[in-house]
């Protein structure tokens, strides 16, 4: 099993740019994740999928949208980047039968907006 | 969500035993205490979770004394491969639910 594989690893934007980052798990979890980690900071909840068909906001959603596609994947949309959006990006997805609340994160994708 | 705070940095050398300890004064009964582990360019890696007492795994040990307000994880004889950032997060254990990480615990162990 891969677990949580994320795509593209690195990206550099210029403002204004608009580009899909995309998530994927094979591990048939239910909940999905996007998070954001700006440097020397945690972790902060951006939108978050409990099952397939649903979305909801987390703590800093402005200036992304996303997309439930399927069970396996979960994709996040940044329609006009902005330097302030210069982060790491980490998915993970939790639903595990042994606990359902563990979060397995995939490797980042590290996002420079110019 | 129940707010958590713990310690912005601890140092400590090969072989010791680290103890981090995390305040969630505001716990909710129903909330169980979880802790991530994040190397650096990696996504955080759960290592321990429970509700009361003494849980142990084969990474780490969770210590929460019977009123919950606090936790200790304690990481036996670390190595230099433990430097890491130690997260705690406090809350209901479902799937689908929202977890805040907060500025963590960032452990530097030296040789």
């Amino acid at each position: 099993n891969a677990g949580v594989t994320q795509t593209p690893k690195f990206q550099v934007l210029k403002t204004g740019q608009s580009m899909t980052l995309q998530c994927a798990q094979d591990m048939n979890h239910n909940s999905m994740y996007w998070y954001r980690q700006d440097p020397g900071m945690g972790l902060r909840l951006i939108y978050y999928s409990a099952s397939e068909g649903t979305t909801d906001k987390g703590e800093v959603p402005n200036g992304y949208n996303v997309s439930r596609l399927n069970k396996r994947e979960f994709s996040l949309r940044l329609e006009s980047a902005a330097p302030s959006q210069t982060s790491v990006y980490f998915c993970a997805s939790a639903g595990d039968r042994a606990s359902t609340d563990t979060q397995y994160f995939g490797p980042g994708t590290r996002l420079t907006v110019l | 969500l129940a707010k958590t705070t713990q310690p912005i940095s601890m140092d400590s050398y090969e072989g010791q035993e680290v103890n981090i300890t995390c305040s969630h004064n505001n716990i909710a009964t129903n909330d169980y205490i979880t802790w991530y582990q994040q190397f650096p360019s990696q996504g955080p890696r759960f290592i321990i979770q429970g509700y009361k007492t003494k849980v142990t795994n084969e990474v780490a040990s969770l210590f929460i004394p019977a009123d919950r307000k606090s936790s200790t994880l304690s990481l036996p004889r670390v190595s230099l491969s433990d430097t890491a950032v130690y997260y705690c997060l406090v809350g209901f254990k479902a799937a689908g639910n929202k977890l805040t990480f907060g500025g963590g615990t960032r452990v530097l162990v030296k040789p």
